[in-house]
Parts: structure tokens; sequence; C-alpha cells
């Protein structure tokens, strides 16, 4: 089985400043995908950003950056320059060679000028 | 326009009801699947299908039940809808090249069950 923690119901942070999210996770495969998904007020599900975890580099997409530990089963999420259109619900998941993306509760963020 | 369209958007309706989501996607996508969200739970999966001909059950398929029309159009019943059906339900897609599977998801149906 697999399970997803997001320790941290909500986050804020300032316009232009960084801010961490946290994910950690728990598997007994040794291959598999962890992903960070948005969910704005539209409600839509954004991809943010996937990382392989056979790769040690830890993924980059623009301003957002994720921080892999293989060892301590944790992968959080770093934006940096935050910008209001950042606020969002933000969802961490993992897969598997399943079918399925296990997800955790999410992490509301806010952002504040 | 976009990739994954799921209709209707919004629905009300009342107890006993039979229901269908419908989602289509122009992705070329072979895989689908529906997902559940509801608050302070992130999302389960309902129903999944690799193929036309390959449906199977995810983790809350009771009261539920698929159809793959086609490969671009999968659908999701609510056969008699009760109340703690009320939520907001996604459909999503994805590529099978390896295991990678990113799964891209359709903005949402928020049913309400009165």
């Amino acid at each position: 089985a697999q399970t997803v923690t997001q320790s941290q119901p909500e986050m804020s942070v300032q316009e232009a400043e960084t801010v961490t999210l946290s994910c950690t996770y728990d598997t007994s495969e040794s291959d598999y995908y962890l992903f960070w998904y948005k969910q704005p007020p539209s409600r839509q599900m954004i991809l943010v950003i996937r990382q392989e975890a056979y790769k040690q580099q830890n993924a980059t997409e623009n301003r957002f950056s994720v921080n892999f530990q293989k060892a301590a089963k944790s992968f959080s999420l770093k934006i940096s320059d935050s910008q209001l259109g950042d606020a969002a619900m933000y969802f961490c998941a993992i897969k598997n060679s399943g079918y399925a993306l296990n997800f955790g509760k999410g992490t509301s963020l806010l952002v504040t000028p | 326009d976009a990739d994954v369209t799921q209709t209707p958007r919004n629905r009300i309706t009342k107890t006993g009801k039979r229901i269908m989501l419908e989602c289509s996607q122009t992705k070329g996508h072979d895989r689908m699947y529906w997902y559940r969200q509801d608050p302070g739970l992130g999302l389960r999966l309902i129903y999944y299908s690799f193929d036309v001909k390959d449906i199977n059950k995810g983790e809350i398929s009771d009261g539920y039940s698929v159809s793959r029309q086609a490969q671009a159009k999968f659908s999701l019943s609510l056969e008699s809808a009760i109340p703690n059906q009320t939520a907001l339900y996604f459909c999503a897609t994805s590529e099978s090249i390896g295991f990678t599977d990113t799964q891209y998801f359709g903005p949402g149906t928020r049913l309400t069950v009165l």
C-alpha cells in the first residue's frame, strides 16, 4: 500500500518570497514517480512538476523545484519568487507500476501582496 | 480547445435519480480514469480503463458504473444517486509509455445530490 502525507494544511507566503511545501510518502516499491499538482479556485488539476524515483537529480520547472530525499521518503516543493497566481491547493501524489495516483490531502497556499 | 473536457460542469439532482457524467479527450491517450474529490480527502480513484475493452474498478467503485464508448470517451454513471455521492468528479487521461503515465485532468464536474 502507498500513502502520501502532507502535514501542512495551510501555508502563507508573501509575494516574491520563497515557500516550501512538505510531502512524505510510504511505498514498498523501488520504482515510482512523484508528482505535484496545483488546484486553483477554478478547480482544474494542473500538473506542476514530476520526479522519477530512479533519478537523483531534483526536478525543476521554472520557479518550481523539488527536494527529493529518497531514503527519507520526502518530496517537498519549493516555489521561488511567489506570485499571486500561485495561490491554490497543492497536492502531492505517488504512482508506482500500478494504475492509479495516490494523493495526499493537500496544502492550501495563500499568497499575500 | 481543452484537451480533456467534462460535461456537465455542474449538476444538481435528487436522491434516486440516474446521472451520467461524460468525459472526452483529444489527447489521443489510451488510458482514462474517473476520480472523486471530497473536501479534506484528496482524490480517490473510482474506475479506470486502459483501452476500450479493458475496464477496471478502483478504490471506491460501489454505486458507480462506467462505459468506454470509444478511445476518446469515458462516461461515469450513478445508477441511483445518493447524497453522499455529492462531490467533485474528475476525469483524467494518460499515455501508456512505460509506466511514466503522467495523468492530465479535465476541469471537473461538481455534483450535488439532494
